[in-house]
């Protein structure tokens, strides 16, 4: 049973502050990881994916992996009230299009 | 169409009753996807089309559900003979057949069996 693993929260941060989000994985051969959004009652919401080991940043996002530790993060820097939401962490197996195996998610707070 | 389009919004059916639920891909998208949300955020993958093909039904819960996309008509999932723990929020997704594997998610449908 592949599994994805996130820290339910609520995780609050002060505005402007950086929210460091974590997620680690089971599964080794795992290739490529994204990072949604969903806010309460709406539809996830693509922000990022990646697939090389390291970081890739997207304004204020960034996106790091660590295949070796079977662990990827999101940072937002410059954390907005419009930032608090449900972010999910989601898996694929390869680069095609197979299904995401998705994490529970972690609750956001930015506290004005 | 820009968007992954679903309907409808809600639907509310007796236990023992039939569901159906549609999805448009985004224009142009091969892959359709399936998933059910239910508990807040717990994610649950139910089958996969490559156009009219299904790629992965390995989700599908094989007695009550079913699902379908046909040319030029919308996808549809259909539950037969509803269970109230067949109450969620199924969520279709769609992506492009090239690169990464990015998934773009429609507005949900809501069912409630009671």
């Amino acid at each position: 049973q592949k599994e994805v693993e996130q820290n339910s929260g609520p995780l609050s941060v002060p505005e402007g502050a950086i929210a460091s989000l974590n997620c680690t994985y089971s599964d080794r051969g795992s290739q490529s990881f994204f990072w949604y959004r969903q806010y309460s009652g709406k539809s996830p919401e693509l922000i990022m994916f990646i697939y090389s080991n390291g970081d890739k940043e997207d304004g204020r996002f960034t996106a790091q992996l660590n295949k070796a530790s079977q662990y990827v993060s999101l940072l937002i820097r410059d954390s907005q009230p419009s930032d608090s939401a449900t972010y999910l962490c989601a898996v694929n197996d390869n680069f095609g299009n197979e299904k995401l195996t998705f994490g529970t998610g972690t609750r956001l707070t930015i506290i004005p | 169409g820009e968007e992954v389009a679903q309907t409808p919004k809600h639907l509310v059916r007796g236990e023992g009753q039939k569901a159906k639920l549609y999805c448009a891909p985004i224009k142009g998208h091969s892959y359709v996807f399936w998933y059910q949300q239910v508990l807040k955020n717990e994610f649950k993958f139910l089958i996969s089309f490559q156009n009219e093909n299904v790629f992965d039904e390995t989700g599908m819960p094989k007695e009550r559900f079913s699902a379908k996309c046909l040319p030029n008509s919308p996808c549809s999932l259909e539950i037969q003979a509803t269970k109230l723990e067949d109450s969620a929020v199924y969520f279709c997704a769609s992506s492009h057949n090239e690169g990464v594997n990015e998934q773009f998610f429609g507005p949900g449908t809501r069912l409630t069996v009671l």
